[in-house]
Protein backbone atom coordinates (compact mmCIF):
# COMPACT_ATOMS: atom_id res chain seq x y z
CA UNK A 1 0.00 0.00 0.00
CA UNK A 2 1.02 2.87 -1.32
CA UNK A 3 2.05 5.47 2.24
CA UNK A 4 3.45 9.11 3.23
CA UNK A 5 4.64 9.67 6.55
CA UNK A 6 5.67 12.95 8.21
CA UNK A 7 7.67 13.76 10.84
CA UNK A 8 7.70 15.45 13.36
CA UNK A 9 3.89 16.43 13.58
CA UNK A 10 4.90 19.84 14.76
CA UNK A 11 7.95 21.77 15.24
CA UNK A 12 8.78 25.15 16.95
CA UNK A 13 11.93 26.95 15.95
CA UNK A 14 13.14 29.98 17.15
CA UNK A 15 13.80 33.01 14.20
CA UNK A 16 17.38 32.02 12.62
CA UNK A 17 17.37 28.49 14.35
CA UNK A 18 17.59 25.60 11.04
CA UNK A 19 16.25 22.70 10.70
CA UNK A 20 14.19 19.68 8.62
CA UNK A 21 11.41 18.73 8.07
CA UNK A 22 11.11 14.65 7.18
CA UNK A 23 8.71 12.39 4.82
CA UNK A 24 8.83 9.20 4.33
CA UNK A 25 7.18 7.21 1.23
CA UNK A 26 6.26 3.61 0.38
CA UNK A 27 5.42 3.22 -3.56
CA UNK A 28 5.11 0.98 -6.01
CA UNK A 29 6.90 3.09 -8.76
CA UNK A 30 7.28 7.14 -7.55
CA UNK A 31 6.53 9.61 -10.45
CA UNK A 32 6.74 12.34 -7.99
CA UNK A 33 7.30 13.83 -4.86
CA UNK A 34 5.55 17.09 -3.75
CA UNK A 35 6.30 19.51 -1.19
CA UNK A 36 3.61 22.27 -0.42
CA UNK A 37 2.64 24.66 2.11
CA UNK A 38 -0.76 25.64 3.55
CA UNK A 39 -1.76 28.53 5.91
CA UNK A 40 -4.97 28.30 8.28
CA UNK A 41 -8.22 28.73 6.04
CA UNK A 42 -6.17 28.24 2.87
CA UNK A 43 -5.40 25.78 0.58
CA UNK A 44 -2.02 23.67 -0.21
CA UNK A 45 0.22 26.40 -1.97
CA UNK A 46 2.67 24.37 -4.59
CA UNK A 47 6.38 24.39 -3.32
CA UNK A 48 8.26 21.93 -5.43
CA UNK A 49 8.09 18.43 -7.25
CA UNK A 50 11.09 16.11 -7.13
CA UNK A 51 11.57 13.11 -9.43
CA UNK A 52 14.24 10.90 -8.48
CA UNK A 53 16.91 10.28 -6.03
CA UNK A 54 19.49 12.88 -5.56
CA UNK A 55 17.65 15.81 -7.06
CA UNK A 56 17.64 19.10 -5.22
CA UNK A 57 15.67 22.11 -5.60
CA UNK A 58 15.31 25.10 -3.62
CA UNK A 59 13.12 28.05 -3.08
CA UNK A 60 14.61 31.01 -0.87
CA UNK A 61 15.22 30.08 2.67
CA UNK A 62 13.55 26.40 1.67
CA UNK A 63 15.64 23.45 0.10
CA UNK A 64 13.90 19.97 -0.76
CA UNK A 65 15.74 16.81 -1.14
CA UNK A 66 14.93 13.44 -2.05
CA UNK A 67 16.54 9.96 -1.37
CA UNK A 68 14.66 6.57 -2.67
CA UNK A 69 12.95 6.24 0.77
CA UNK A 70 12.42 9.37 2.34
CA UNK A 71 12.34 13.08 1.31
CA UNK A 72 13.67 16.81 3.75
CA UNK A 73 12.26 19.88 3.41
CA UNK A 74 15.62 22.11 5.18
CA UNK A 75 14.64 25.35 5.88
CA UNK A 76 17.80 27.68 6.83
CA UNK A 77 17.35 30.40 9.41
CA UNK A 78 13.58 30.81 9.22
CA UNK A 79 11.55 33.81 9.68
CA UNK A 80 8.42 33.84 11.43
CA UNK A 81 6.72 34.14 8.02
CA UNK A 82 7.64 30.41 7.57
CA UNK A 83 5.57 29.54 10.10
CA UNK A 84 2.97 27.24 8.36
CA UNK A 85 1.52 23.55 8.11
CA UNK A 86 3.98 21.82 5.67
CA UNK A 87 2.49 18.74 3.43
CA UNK A 88 4.34 16.12 1.71
CA UNK A 89 2.52 13.84 -1.12
CA UNK A 90 3.66 11.51 -3.62
CA UNK A 91 2.20 10.12 -7.20
CA UNK A 92 2.06 6.66 -8.02
CA UNK A 93 2.25 5.02 -10.84
CA UNK A 94 -0.50 3.25 -11.05
CA UNK A 95 -3.31 2.06 -13.68
CA UNK A 96 -4.28 5.06 -16.18
CA UNK A 97 -6.61 7.40 -14.76
CA UNK A 98 -5.31 7.23 -11.49
CA UNK A 99 -1.39 8.12 -12.04
CA UNK A 100 -2.85 11.74 -11.66
CA UNK A 101 -3.43 10.78 -7.44
CA UNK A 102 -1.71 12.25 -4.82
CA UNK A 103 -1.31 10.83 -1.38
CA UNK A 104 -1.17 13.34 1.17
CA UNK A 105 0.85 12.75 4.62
CA UNK A 106 -0.57 14.15 7.60
CA UNK A 107 1.76 17.74 7.49
CA UNK A 108 4.43 19.23 9.84
CA UNK A 109 3.16 22.31 11.56
CA UNK A 110 5.79 24.83 11.88
CA UNK A 111 6.04 27.78 14.35
CA UNK A 112 9.11 30.09 13.91
CA UNK A 113 8.74 32.51 17.34
CA UNK A 114 10.64 35.88 16.68
CA UNK B 1 -6.31 34.43 -13.88
CA UNK B 2 -8.33 32.94 -11.33
CA UNK B 3 -6.91 29.51 -10.82
CA UNK B 4 -9.49 27.15 -9.10
CA UNK B 5 -12.65 28.69 -7.44
CA UNK B 6 -14.44 26.93 -4.72
CA UNK B 7 -17.87 28.31 -3.80
CA UNK B 8 -19.84 28.23 -1.01
CA UNK B 9 -16.88 28.90 1.44
CA UNK B 10 -18.83 27.92 4.39
CA UNK B 11 -21.91 26.45 4.67
CA UNK B 12 -24.13 24.54 7.62
CA UNK B 13 -26.39 21.32 6.60
CA UNK B 14 -28.79 19.60 8.34
CA UNK B 15 -28.72 16.10 8.46
CA UNK B 16 -30.31 14.61 5.50
CA UNK B 17 -29.83 17.56 3.39
CA UNK B 18 -28.52 17.36 0.21
CA UNK B 19 -26.27 20.26 -1.76
CA UNK B 20 -23.77 20.75 -4.59
CA UNK B 21 -20.36 22.23 -3.71
CA UNK B 22 -19.19 23.94 -6.91
CA UNK B 23 -15.54 24.15 -8.50
CA UNK B 24 -14.38 25.92 -11.55
CA UNK B 25 -11.08 26.22 -13.04
CA UNK B 26 -9.89 28.33 -15.82
CA UNK B 27 -5.92 27.20 -16.49
CA UNK B 28 -7.43 24.68 -18.97
CA UNK B 29 -6.44 21.88 -16.87
CA UNK B 30 -7.33 17.86 -17.35
CA UNK B 31 -6.90 16.90 -14.37
CA UNK B 32 -9.55 17.69 -11.26
CA UNK B 33 -10.17 16.06 -8.05
CA UNK B 34 -11.95 17.12 -4.40
CA UNK B 35 -10.45 16.11 -1.35
CA UNK B 36 -11.41 16.23 2.28
CA UNK B 37 -9.14 17.12 5.17
CA UNK B 38 -9.77 16.83 8.87
CA UNK B 39 -8.09 17.14 11.64
CA UNK B 40 -5.45 14.17 12.20
CA UNK B 41 -6.39 12.52 8.90
CA UNK B 42 -4.38 14.81 6.54
CA UNK B 43 -6.21 15.49 3.17
CA UNK B 44 -8.13 12.32 1.53
CA UNK B 45 -9.15 12.22 -2.52
CA UNK B 46 -12.80 11.57 -2.78
CA UNK B 47 -13.15 11.72 -6.41
CA UNK B 48 -11.35 13.13 -9.53
CA UNK B 49 -12.00 13.37 -12.99
CA UNK B 50 -9.26 12.80 -15.91
CA UNK B 51 -11.22 15.01 -18.54
CA UNK B 52 -14.55 15.68 -19.13
CA UNK B 53 -17.09 13.06 -19.16
CA UNK B 54 -14.80 11.01 -17.12
CA UNK B 55 -14.81 10.18 -13.37
CA UNK B 56 -13.59 7.54 -10.75
CA UNK B 57 -13.67 7.52 -7.27
CA UNK B 58 -10.88 7.96 -4.69
CA UNK B 59 -10.50 6.59 -1.23
CA UNK B 60 -13.02 8.07 0.64
CA UNK B 61 -16.34 8.18 -2.13
CA UNK B 62 -19.25 6.89 -0.21
CA UNK B 63 -21.57 9.51 -0.27
CA UNK B 64 -20.60 11.88 -2.62
CA UNK B 65 -21.23 12.36 -6.16
CA UNK B 66 -19.44 14.19 -9.04
CA UNK B 67 -19.60 14.52 -12.71
CA UNK B 68 -17.84 16.60 -15.28
CA UNK B 69 -19.89 17.85 -18.30
CA UNK B 70 -17.59 20.54 -19.18
CA UNK B 71 -13.21 20.89 -18.65
CA UNK B 72 -13.58 24.17 -16.01
CA UNK B 73 -16.21 22.37 -13.88
CA UNK B 74 -16.16 19.82 -11.09
CA UNK B 75 -19.10 19.33 -8.76
CA UNK B 76 -19.41 17.89 -6.03
CA UNK B 77 -22.44 16.62 -5.02
CA UNK B 78 -23.70 15.40 -0.98
CA UNK B 79 -26.58 13.52 -1.47
CA UNK B 80 -27.68 12.98 2.11
CA UNK B 81 -25.68 15.17 4.18
CA UNK B 82 -24.20 13.19 7.49
CA UNK B 83 -22.36 14.38 10.53
CA UNK B 84 -19.53 12.44 9.54
CA UNK B 85 -19.22 14.94 6.47
CA UNK B 86 -18.47 17.51 8.55
CA UNK B 87 -14.84 18.48 7.25
CA UNK B 88 -12.86 20.62 4.92
CA UNK B 89 -13.47 20.42 1.06
CA UNK B 90 -10.90 21.08 -1.25
CA UNK B 91 -10.72 20.93 -5.11
CA UNK B 92 -7.59 20.83 -7.15
CA UNK B 93 -6.73 20.86 -10.75
CA UNK B 94 -3.66 20.27 -12.82
CA UNK B 95 -2.31 18.97 -16.44
CA UNK B 96 -2.63 15.15 -14.73
CA UNK B 97 1.01 14.82 -16.16
CA UNK B 98 4.65 13.58 -14.40
CA UNK B 99 5.19 15.85 -11.88
CA UNK B 100 3.01 19.07 -12.46
CA UNK B 101 1.99 20.75 -9.11
CA UNK B 102 -1.82 20.64 -8.20
CA UNK B 103 -3.48 23.78 -8.14
CA UNK B 104 -5.83 24.21 -5.05
CA UNK B 105 -8.94 26.09 -4.36
CA UNK B 106 -9.04 27.80 -1.08
CA UNK B 107 -11.50 25.43 0.63
CA UNK B 108 -15.17 24.68 1.64
CA UNK B 109 -15.78 24.28 4.97
CA UNK B 110 -18.89 22.21 5.88
CA UNK B 111 -20.88 21.58 9.21
CA UNK B 112 -23.44 18.83 9.14
CA UNK B 113 -25.77 19.14 12.47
Amino acid sequence: EDQVTQSPEALRLQEGESSSLNCSYTVSGLRGLFWYRQDPGKGPEFLFTLYSAGEEKEKERLKATLTKKESFLHITAPKPEDSATYLCAVQARGSLGSQGNLIFGKGTKLSVKP
Amino acid sequence: NAGVTQTPKFQVLKTGQSMTLQCAQDMNHEYMSWYRQDPGMGLRLIHYSVGAGITDQGEVPNGYNVSRSTTEDFPLRLLSAAPSQTSVYFCASSYGRDGYGYTFGSGTRLTVV
